[in-house]
């Protein structure tokens, strides 16, 4: 099973919105609505944002959003804040009980 | 609320076997959830390792399964990762983690902080 494809990295001003990508198969992304997105801040454990592709847990900023098309999800982070700069990860269940992370973004807040 | 912690020896030898505790406390191993490792080399991004059911079910990434073997110890609510015949590819980061089977499906809500294990002579 092949790490998901994301850029490796992102940038962007205060307020602006930036969009990531995660591309997968047609056998993890494509084939199921349970992609996540995790935030991880340098010497930190991550921490969910975004699950089945497009749901927010409880506490995350609405400027957190998530969608999916064919074998590519995507975050958005909309209002760009400077504590969101961070790495972000995309997660896809692949079947048969199995889950592959994405090569992750580095976002920068300009 | 429910917290996670690792515990374990940060050095390990070539060709020996590595062997991490999680620890749950505020919560019972016992509940509707699935717990997981995932590792991170320095400067590198998230692998799942591999998950168990408080049933002792498990299941492994295909990459790792000859060498993996993830247990649990219902008794301690805690549940434990080995990881056999290591090299220094196999230096990482070691978090553990719950994916809820209820709710927020297909995700890891739940994270510890993390150990560092390095392995060398």
């Amino acid at each position: 099973q092949s790490a998901l494809t994301q850029p490796a990295s992102v940038s962007g001003s205060p307020g602006q919105s930036i969009t990531i990508s995660c591309t997968g198969t047609s056998s993890d992304v494509g084939s199921y609505n349970l992609v996540s997105w995790y935030q991880q801040h340098p010497g930190k454990a991550p921490k969910l944002m975004i699950y089945e592709v497009s749901k927010r847990p409880s506490g995350v900023s609405n400027r957190f959003s998530g969608s999916k098309s064919g074998n590519t999800a995507s975050l958005t982070i909309s209002g760009l804040q400077a504590e969101d700069e961070a790495d972000y990860y995309c997660c896809s269940y692949a079947g048969s009980s199995l889950y592959v992370f994405g090569t992750g973004t580095k976002v920068t807040v300009l | 609320q429910v917290q996670l912690q690792e515990s374990g020896p940060g050095l390990v030898k070539p060709s020996g076997t590595l062997s991490l505790t999680c620890a749950v406390s505020g919560g019972s191993i016992s509940s509707s959830n699935w717990w997981s490792w995932v590792r991170q080399p320095p400067g590198k991004g998230l692998e799942w390792i591999g998950e168990i059911y408080h049933s002792g079910s498990t299941n492994y990434n295909p990459s790792l399964k000859s060498r993996v073997t993830i247990s649990v110890d219902k008794s301690k609510n805690q549940f434990s990762l080995k990881l056999s015949s290591v090299t220094a590819a196999d230096t990482a980061v070691y978090y553990c983690a719950r994916a809820p089977m209820q709710e927020l499906l297909g995700a890891f809500d739940i994270w510890g902080q993390g150990t560092m294990v390095t392995v060398s002579s």
